[in-house]
């Protein structure tokens, strides 16, 4: 069945660094979407990627689609503290979670 | 307000005593699904449903029990619970599967003693 796996599963960081989590799928993707979960809560929707080679920003989150359609990257720019939090990818269909990356950040 | 409500949000429960996990959405979505959370393994699918009266296996289905009898409601059983059980639950939902936002509950934190 379909599988995503997501790198780092962790990251540490100091702010005003830059911190990037990767997603990559076993098979191509129609689609890929992105979720944050902050501590203590539930996952919430940033994002859908849906073209090949996809760029989307949003404010200092810049998401990518490759061009394959098998993987995806998550890039944020220049952290603050707001951005702690757990980063999910998720592939379409019965919507298969990637394991998440943690983000914590040293202020 | 559009939502996914889950209850209890907090459960403390001990072997084999059932229990059903209530999971509503005030969306008319036609996709529902639960997942557990357990750290380091990230968010997995217990069961999804498709419409009412069509639920099927997600990747960790053991244990667990879904009904859907109406679009808005989708419960999940633990006929007979066990310790790795243990674990954080999310609904979810979304209008169409392959596209569209997914809307998550608060989550249901269980504890099977």
């Amino acid at each position: 069945g379909q599988q995503v796996m997501q790198i780092p599963q962790y990251q540490h960081v100091q702010e005003g660094e830059d911190f990037t989590t990767y997603c990559n799928s076993s098979t191509t993707l129609s689609n890929i979407q992105w979720y944050k979960q902050r501590p203590g809560g539930h996952p919430v929707f940033l994002i859908q990627l849906v073209k090949s080679g996809e760029v989307k920003k949003q404010k200092r989150l810049t998401f990518q689609f490759g061009e394959a359609k098998k993987n995806s990257s998550l890039h944020i720019t220049a952290t603050q503290t707001t951005d702690v939090g757990t980063y999910f990818c998720a592939g379409p269909q019965k919507l298969v979670f990637g394991q998440g990356t943690r983000l914590t950040i040293n202020p | 307000e559009a939502q996914v409500t889950q209850n209890p949000r907090y459960l403390i429960t001990v072997t084999g005593k059932k229990l059903t996990v209530t999971c509503s959405q005030n969306m008319n979505h036609e996709y529902m699904s639960w997942y557990r959370q357990d750290p380091g393994l990230g968010l997995r699918q217990i069961y999804y449903s498709m419409n009412v009266e069509v639920t099927d296996k997600g990747d960790v289905p053991e244990g667990y029990k879904v009904s859907r009898k109406e679009k808005r409601n989708f419960p999940l059983i633990l006929e007979s619970p066990s310790p790795n059980q243990t674990s954080l639950y999310f609904c979810a939902s979304k209008g169409r599967l392959n596209t569209d936002t997914q809307y998550f509950g608060p989550g249901t934190r269980l504890t099977v003693l």
